[in-house]
């Protein structure tokens, strides 16, 4: 059974870090991994989606790495803002086996 | 492109009562996925359809709960004989028909928030 884990569960860093988040998975054998930002109260946005085949995807401030063999993926935010606070949760597969997320606040 | 719609927002609701949400998926989304998030946890699978074909059902979809999808658009989830362990934000999402759908993001609503009190 899939098991994916997100660390920290928390994260307050000051304006204008870089940062990084965590999430790893047991299972290897994965189609894609996806990376979600969730305002309190509201449904996921989906921020990057990277495929089993690929190592990296980038969005403008953001870029995510995948590395199957060691059941990794990171989340790097450069130059945060306030308003990136937010949780942030990553997904394996379109069954999404989700972790419990990194909330992540920006102090200004 | 109007997003996924879920419809109510909140649900209260006495222990025992049936409740039903709907979802309207993105057009033309094929794909349409349910899972339930309560707090500080991350969502759980529920079940998905690809058209009108329920594929999966997680266990924790006990025989309390029932999807359907009877046209391929839109969708509900009905949950009999309410308990208070129901209590979650109940989320609906899609995903669009692709060479390989395993790789099409997928798209949330925001969420239908149900109390069983």
């Amino acid at each position: 059974k899939q098991e994916v884990t997100q660390i920290p569960a928390a994260l307050s860093v000051p304006e204008g870090e870089n940062l990084v988040l965590n999430c790893s998975f047991t299972d290897s054998a994965i189609y894609n991994l996806q990376w979600f930002r969730q305002d309190p109260g509201k449904g996921l946005t989906s921020l990057l989606l990277i495929q089993s085949s690929q190592r990296e995807q980038t969005s403008g401030r953001l870029n995510a790495s995948l590395d199957k063999s060691s059941g990794r993926s990171t989340l790097y935010i450069a130059a945060s803002q306030p308003g990136d606070s937010a949780t942030y949760l990553c997904a394996v597969n379109n069954d999404m086996r989700f972790g419990a997320g990194t909330r992540l606040t920006v102090k200004p | 492109d109007t997003g996924v719609s879920q419809d109510p927002r909140h649900k209260i609701t006495k222990r025992g009562q049936n409740v039903t949400f709907r979802c309207d998926p993105i057009s033309e989304h094929n794909r349409l996925y349910w899972y339930r998030q309560t707090l500080g946890q991350g969502p759980e699978f529920l079940t998905y359809f690809q058209n009108e074909a329920q594929l999966e059902k997680s266990r924790l979809l006990s025989d309390r709960f029932s999807a359907e999808r009877p046209k391929g658009s839109f969708s509900t989830l009905e949950i009999q004989r309410t308990e208070q362990g129901d209590s979650a934000m109940y989320l609906c999402a899609s995903s669009p028909v692709g060479q390989s759908s395993y790789n099409s993001p997928l798209h949330f609503g925001n969420g239908t928030r149900l109390t069983v009190t």
